[in-house]
């Protein structure tokens, strides 16, 4: 079962509003994945989480916060955010081997968010 | 610095006929993987195709085939018997496994190339 699950797939949130992404996976997977799209460009990679511990921020406004509870959930916490904030944001996970990820990363449905 | 190139913004092909999308990468790594992702306009990104670099056979996966060219570092995809459900956005996309620091899990992208299919 190759299947990254995201809630909610649609999101409508004011600048001054806090809301929150969540991700699962039950594939086993001990890597985890934060990307955000804007629409008809490739996926820009926000966080790389290994076996529970941040492992890449990609230099990431601090209004969006990252949590990795359980190697199962990753949650993405939003705070303050800009209308250019908006877009799709896509969770991933893979397995994490040999001291790094190294297998194919499966994609979540995502979750399309509106910041007016 | 790893780099994926998709030279063909859009693509148009008729049902039932074949098309190949094309992709050309840089690096100076030998050990790697490259993808074919396709994002149908519901937007969930989907794996195609996967290749280990150390595999000189190409890989196949139903009507999608990889032509991949190592001394070339290129890594065409090949759509058979098109159908309408294959229109949708499609990535090249490559990682080196085991990266360390800021290449970690980073999986690099091509810009993508629209392929429509039409009836």
């Amino acid at each position: 079962d190759t299947e990254v699950t995201q809630t909610p797939k649609h999101l409508v949130m004011g600048m001054t509003n806090k809301k929150s992404l969540k991700c699962e996976q039950h594939m086993g997977h001990r890597a985890m994945y934060w990307y955000k799209q804007k629409a008809k460009k490739p996926p820009e990679l926000m966080f790389v989480y290994s076996y529970e511990k941040l492992s890449i921020n990609e230099s990431v406004p601090s209004r969006f916060s990252p949590e990795c509870p359980n190697s199962s959930l990753l949650n993405l916490h939003l705070h303050a955010l800009q209308p250019e904030d908006s877009a799709l944001y896509l969770c991933a996970s893979s397995q994490d081997r040999w001291g790094g990820p190294t297998d194919t990363q499966y994609f979540g449905p995502g979750t399309r968010l509106t910041v007016l | 610095a790893q780099t994926v190139t998709q030279s063909q913004p859009e693509m148009s092909v008729q049902e039932a006929e074949t098309v190949t999308l094309s992709c050309t990468y840089d690096t100076s790594e030998s050990n790697y993987y490259l993808f074919w992702y396709k994002q149908p306009p519901s937007r969930q990104m989907i794996l195609v195709i996967r290749q280990e670099a150390y595999k000189q056979q190409n890989a196949t996966e139903n009507r999608f085939s990889v032509n991949f060219q190592k001394a070339a570092k290129s890594f065409s995809l090949k759509i058979s018997d098109s159908q309408l459900g294959d229109t949708a956005m499609y990535f090249c996309a490559f990682i080196v496994p085991n990266a360390g620091g800021t290449s970690y899990g980073k999986l690099t992208f091509g810009q993508g190339t629209i392929l429509t299919v039409h009836p």
